[in-house]
């Protein structure tokens, strides 16, 4: 979606380092999410943030830790990186979920992370 | 504990013939549902959306749904399969009152597949 870019698209690292993800939006949209997506488990919450510098943590999310200094930025770190982490991760903004709001999320294109 | 359960992890159809993949959810409060698509090596699009009022809610690509609370079921349905719709399929859910709920919670997907 032109809205919303991740980077990078593809990446392989080595156990035991560090690895950041950058999820990059010009929809000024108030809420950003990290998610992974293994086979045979859809997509799992990592973290998400609702506003500058304020996040929380998701179902999935020991071993990541995420940042958001600006609203179009949401950045997702792997402090030590293992092969477990080996996954497609997607990023995902929304601006509400209002009961009367027309709004769902909408998915960047993915980052295929390979942990070796 | 709130879920949400997609039955049958990958379905095959004839082309032409009707395409239904199955969506429950268990939730002490209402829910709001989507269907997302993901086509190959891309992101998630979304099909459709549940919020509020006409229960029977029309999607992209001749793709319907029907929100059930007596079931608590929301099927996607779509008459006449095409080769095109082979993809995977997410049902999604998200609960709060309010607004105050942003995440959103998804099945473990659908593999449609379209036989010619």
């Amino acid at each position: 979606d032109a809205g919303i870019t991740q980077s990078p698209r593809h990446k392989v690292t080595e156990t035991g380092t560090p690895v950041t993800l950058r999820c990059h939006q010009t929809e000024n949209h108030r809420y950003m999410y990290w998610y992974r997506q293994d086979p045979g488990h859809g997509l799992r919450l990592i973290h998400y943030s609702y506003g500058v510098k304020d996040t929380d943590k998701g179902e999935v999310s020991d071993g990541y830790s995420v940042s958001r200094s600006k609203t179009e930025d949401f950045l997702l770190t792997l402090e030590s990186a293992t092969s477990s982490q080996t996954s497609v991760y997607f990023c995902a903004i929304s601006e509400s979920l209002l009961r009367d709001s027309p709004y769902g999320y909408t998915f960047g294109s993915g980052t295929r992370l390979t942990v070796v | 504990a709130q879920s949400v359960t997609q039955l049958g992890s990958h379905v095959s159809v004839s082309e032409g013939a009707l395409v239904l993949l199955r969506c429950n959810y268990s939730s002490s409060v209402p829910p709001y549902l989507f269907w997302y698509v993901q086509y190959p090596n891309q992101g998630l699009q979304l099909l459709l959306k549940y919020t509020t009022g006409a229960t029977l809610v029309k999607g992209i690509n001749g793709f319907e749904a029907e929100f059930k609370k007596s079931e608590t079921s929301f099927h996607l349905t779509k008459p006449s399969a095409h080769m095109s719709d082979a993809a995977e399929y997410f049902c999604a859910v998200s609960w709060g009152l309010g607004g105050s709920n942003y995440k959103l919670t998804f099945g473990k997907g659908t593999l449609l597949t379209v036989n010619p």
